[in-house]
């Protein structure tokens, strides 16, 4: 079985430019997340959805963040402008039955 | 609100060595527990969890039980392996607040031979 598939792997860009992460997770897994982590701490959450529906997104900054998942299946996740302190590794899970399985994550460097 | 605390690393062993990694966490409800373990290059991994209190979860050598009265979730190998060189996450999850996963800020272990 697949896992948890996000692309680019790694992101370097200039500040005040766009990004888009792009995450799939497996397959049946109706709940989806997008966590940031710094270097050197543990990741936070961002979003979760519930099929298509984002049900926290309280930790989500909304005015340079968004993310979708139209189909309630893949998620974008988007920075538009980037700041410097966005760089990280932004990470896509997927749950089932309560046990969330990560992707490998992006890592963005924003310069 | 939530938390976890784990001990700070880099925690340097030798081959064979007892690990222990401390981990306590503070709660609003009753929490299940998880060791998330992230290799190098590679995204964070289910290692173990436990979703009562005296529930031991065990993988790979590894073991954590969950003491309610400590608060705690320590983590334990008893004879660690270079491969089991990585960073350790200790983990909550409160059902009420939707399973966000709660993390501490990570434990890097090193194992030399």
């Amino acid at each position: 079985e697949a896992g948890v598939v996000q692309s680019p792997r790694y992101k370097i860009i200039e500040k005040k430019q766009p990004v888009a992460f792009w995450c799939n997770p497996i397959s049946g897994h109706n709940t989806l997340y997008w966590y940031r982590q710094n270097l050197g701490q543990g990741p936070e959450l961002l979003i979760r959805y519930e099929n298509e529906e984002a049900v926290d997104d309280s930790q989500l900054p909304k005015d340079r963040f968004s993310a979708e998942r139209l189909k309630g299946v893949d998620s974008t996740l988007k920075i538009q402008p980037a700041e410097l302190g966005d760089s990280a590794v932004y990470l896509c899970a997927s749950s089932l039955e309560r046990v969330q399985y990560f992707g490998p994550g992006t890592r963005l460097t924003v310069t | 609100g939530n938390s976890v605390t784990q001990m700070e690393g880099p925690v340097t062993l030798s081959e064979e060595a007892f690990l222990t990694i401390n981990c306590t966490y503070t709660a609003t409800g009753y929490p299940s527990l998880f060791w998330y373990v992230q290799y190098p290059g590679e995204g964070l991994q289910l290692l173990l969890k436990a979703t009562k209190a005296d529930d031991k979860g065990s993988n790979k050598g590894f073991e954590a039980t969950y003491r309610k009265e400590t608060t705690s979730f320590h983590l334990e190998k008893g004879s660690v392996q270079v491969s089991d060189s990585a960073v350790y996450f200790c983990a909550l999850e409160i059902k009420a607040a939707g399973n966000k996963l709660t993390f501490g800020g990570g434990t890097r272990v090193l194992v030399k031979p």
